[in-house]
């Protein structure tokens, strides 16, 4: 089954600086990648998703890019914020599956 | 509402006493998920469900754990005989089919004490 793997667990950032998080998955059959962001006591909420037919998906400062050869999808911010703070969690999937397969999180830090 | 809906926010409660965690999703999702959250971890999934029917349970780590869906809307996640290491916040989400963006609640946090 399908397997994804997430680095770092923990990035700290000069605020202003850019972040990026990066994903590994095991199935080459997987096109759909989303990204989700959880800040503290709230649920997880999607900030951005990538299918498998774009190589690169921007909103703003934040961008996905996927690359399906070496199977990894990475999450780049640019500008961090201190309201950047918070787990983000990556995942992948089939558009024919229900389930998505997470990653285990990156805790973003922003130091002022 | 507007968004997933759980209750209770947080609940304590003693070993070996059954807890009711209750969803109430976005109107019209037809999908149903839970998910638990242990302390710093990622996400565990529990169960799906389409409408009222659960095709996946695989994630339920034990014959204590059970849940049900009425009227292809609120969903309730029951435990019994809790045990300390089922203390975590357990996540609800929904979605509109699939695939399609999954939209979570708040969270339940359960303390087993």
């Amino acid at each position: 089954g399908e397997n994804v793997e997430q680095h770092p667990s923990t990035l700290s950032v000069q605020e202003g600086d850019s972040a990026v998080i990066k994903c590994t998955y095991s199935d080459s059959a997987s096109n759909y990648f989303p990204w989700y962001k959880q800040e503290l006591g709230k649920g997880p909420q999607l900030i951005i998703d990538i299918r498998s037919n774009v190589g690169e998906k921007k909103d703003q400062r934040i961008a996905v890019t996927l690359n399906k050869t070496a199977k990894h999808f990475s999450l780049h911010i640019t500008e961090t914020q201190p309201e950047d703070s918070a787990v983000y969690f990556c995942a992948a999937r089939l558009d024919s599956n229900y389930q998505l397969i997470w990653g285990a999180g990156t805790k973003l830090i922003i130091k002022p | 509402g507007a968004g997933v809906s759980q209750s209770p926010s947080n609940k304590v409660t003693e070993k070996g006493k059954d807890v009711e965690l209750r969803c109430d999703p976005i109107s019209g999702h037809t999908a149903l998920y839970w998910y638990r959250q242990s302390l710093g971890q990622g996400l565990e999934f529990l169960i799906y469900f389409q409408g009222n029917s659960a095709p996946d349970k695989s994630g339920l780590p034990s014959d204590r754990f059970s849940a049900e869906r009425t009227g292809g809307s609120v969903s309730t996640l029951t435990i019994q005989r809790t045990q300390q290491e089922d203390s975590a916040v357990y996540l609800c989400a929904s979605s509109q089919g699939f695939p399609g963006e999954l939209f979570f609640g708040e969270g339940s946090r359960l303390t087993v004490l």
